[in-house]
């Protein structure tokens, strides 16, 4: 089974940021949380990933609480072409665990 | 540059038949893994090789599915007697170091296998 929880689907509006939470309130200490997305019809893609601090890269920013229970995505300017399901990973090793995700509709 | 490629991209077999499933990684990428994903649902790990051996085999299902990287480039996926519940979507990635965790993985766009 998966160790994260995800809402299952999130609206956005073009151009407004999206914020995508996640819970993974039994992480362990050497467990990285990634960030991968699936747009249809295509493999996963990567995003980012971070073990305790908050990461920034060209295409999103990961809020990892301090208690690293939880996490947030943020894609700060969503476009039509950012409607793919999120998926959240904890993982200390490259054999992922994907869950359902959360299939985030960007909207014009 | 070029990335994960998978061929072929749709196989339509009949149930009891044998099939191979090709993954192409990125050049020079010394990990390579297997996932199936069924409809509406995440990608499920199958195997992970890193060279030519397998690493981490604890996803596949049963013996009727097997994985060879025989020179740490091209995989195989190989999958005996099918049943219908086989048909999925076979993904395919690669990385540059299996054991770093902060590599990530480049995923091909998957083989679709329909077993009628």
């Amino acid at each position: 089974d998966a160790k994260t929880t995800q809402p299952p689907s999130m609206d956005c509006a073009e151009g407004r940021a999206a914020n995508l939470p996640c819970n993974h309130s039994t992480i362990s200490g050497n467990e990285y949380v990634y960030w991968y997305r699936q747009i249809h019809s295509q493999g996963p893609q990567y995003i980012i990933h971070g073990l305790k601090n908050n990461e920034t890269n060209e295409m999103a920013s990961l809020i990892i609480t301090e208690d690293r229970k939880s996490s947030t995505l943020i894609l700060p300017h969503a476009t039509l072409r950012d409607t793919a399901v999120y998926y959240c990973i904890v993982s200390r090793e490259q054999n992922f665990v994907f869950g359902p995700g959360t299939r985030l509709s960007v909207l014009p | 540059g070029a990335g994960v490629s998978q061929t072929p991209s749709n196989k339509v077999t009949e149930k009891g038949k044998y099939v191979e499933l090709r993954c192409d990684p990125i050049s020079g990428h010394t990990a390579l893994y297997w996932y199936r994903q069924s409809l509406g649902q995440g990608p499920e790990f199958l195997i992970y090789f890193q060279g030519t051996g397998a690493a981490d085999d604890s996803g596949l299902p049963n013996d009727r599915f097997f994985a060879v990287r025989p020179e740490g480039s091209v995989s195989t996926l190989k999958i005996q007697r099918t049943e219908r519940g086989d048909s999925a979507v076979y993904l395919c990635a690669s990385s540059p170091q299996g054991l770093n965790p902060n590599n990530e993985q480049f995923f091909g766009p998957g083989t679709r296998l329909t077993v009628l």
